[in-house]
C-alpha cells in the first residue's frame, strides 16, 4: 500500500520567516505533485515534479524532489499572510497517472502578521 | 491549464434520496476521470477510477452500488450517490487526465450535505 506522509500537519508561523514542509512517500514513483487548498475550495496545482533532482520555484514557494530518498520538500521563503492555506503533496498510484493519486494528510499553514 | 467543471457546486438533499454530480472536461478529451472524497479537515481519498465506455474501478471500502459512476463520453463522468445518508455528507472532487503521462486537472468540487 502506497503511503504518503507529510510533516508537519499544522504550522503557525510569522510573516517574514522561512519554513519547509516535508513529504515522504513509499513508492518508486518519479512524479510528485504539490497542491494548495483554500477553505471550501478545490485544489490549486502548485508544482509538478517529474524527475529526481527536480526543483521548481514560483514566487515565495520552491519545491524539490529526491526520488532516491523518496522525499519532496516545499520551502516557503519570507512568508506572507496570503500563503495561509492547506498544502498537500500527492503521488501517482502507479508509474503513470492512470490510477489516480494518493495524497498526504496535508499541512495546515497559518501565517500571522 | 485545462478546465474541469463540476456541477453542482453544492447540494443539499434529504436522507434516502439520490443525488447526481457531473464532472466535465471542457477543453480536452479525458481518457480517465477520478472521483475523490474529502471529509472536513481531512485529506482527499480516491473513491474510483472511471474510463469512458467501461465499468469504473472502485477503491477498497467504497460501495459500488451506493456510488454509481457513469462515464458515457470522453468529456463527462457522473457520480450518483444513491440512498444518501448524513454520513455521505462530504466534499466530492473529480479530476481528469488526457493520458497517463499528463497531470490531472481538478474540478471545483461539490459540497454534499444530507439532512
Amino acid at each position: 500500500e502506497l503511503k504518503v506522509e507529510q510533516n508537519p500537519l499544522f504550522l503557525s508561523m510569522q510573516e517574514g520567516k522561512n519554513y519547509t514542509i516535508y513529504c515522504n512517500y513509499s513508492t518508486t514513483s518519479d512524479r510528485l505533485y504539490w497542491y494548495r487548498q483554500d477553505p471550501g475550495k478545490s485544489l490549486e496545482s502548485l508544482f509538478v515534479l517529474l524527475s529526481n533532482g527536480a526543483v521548481k520555484q514560483e514566487g515565495r514557494l520552491m519545491a524539490s524532489l529526491d526520488t532516491k530518498a523518496r522525499l519532496s520538500t516545499l520551502h516557503i521563503t519570507a512568508a506572507v499572510h496570503d500563503l495561509s492555506a492547506t498544502y498537500f503533496c500527492a503521488v501517482d498510484n502507479s508509474g503513470g497517472g492512470a490510477d489516480g493519486l494518493t495524497f498526504g494528510k496535508g499541512t495546515h499553514l497559518i501565517i500571522q502578521p | 491549464g485545462a478546465v474541469v467543471s463540476q456541477h453542482p457546486s453544492w447540494v443539499i438533499c434529504k436522507s434516502g434520496t439520490s443525488v447526481k454530480i457531473e464532472c466535465r472536461s471542457l477543453d480536452f478529451q479525458a481518457t480517465t476521470m477520478f472521483w475523490y472524497r474529502q471529509f472536513p479537515k481531512q485529506s482527499l481519498m480516491l473513491m474510483a477510477t472511471s474510463n469512458e465506455g467501461s465499468k469504473a474501478t472502485y477503491e477498497q471500502g467504497v460501495e459500488k452500488d451506493k456510488f454509481l459512476i457513469n462515464h458515457a463520453s470522453l468529456t463527462l463522468s457522473t457520480l450518483t450517490v444513491t440512498s444518501a445518508h448524513p454520513e455521505d455528507s462530504s466534499f466530492y472532487i473529480c479530476s481528469a487526465i488526457l493520458d497517463s503521462n499528463t497531470e490531472a486537472f481538478f474540478g471545483q468540487g461539490t459540497r454534499l450535505t444530507v439532512v
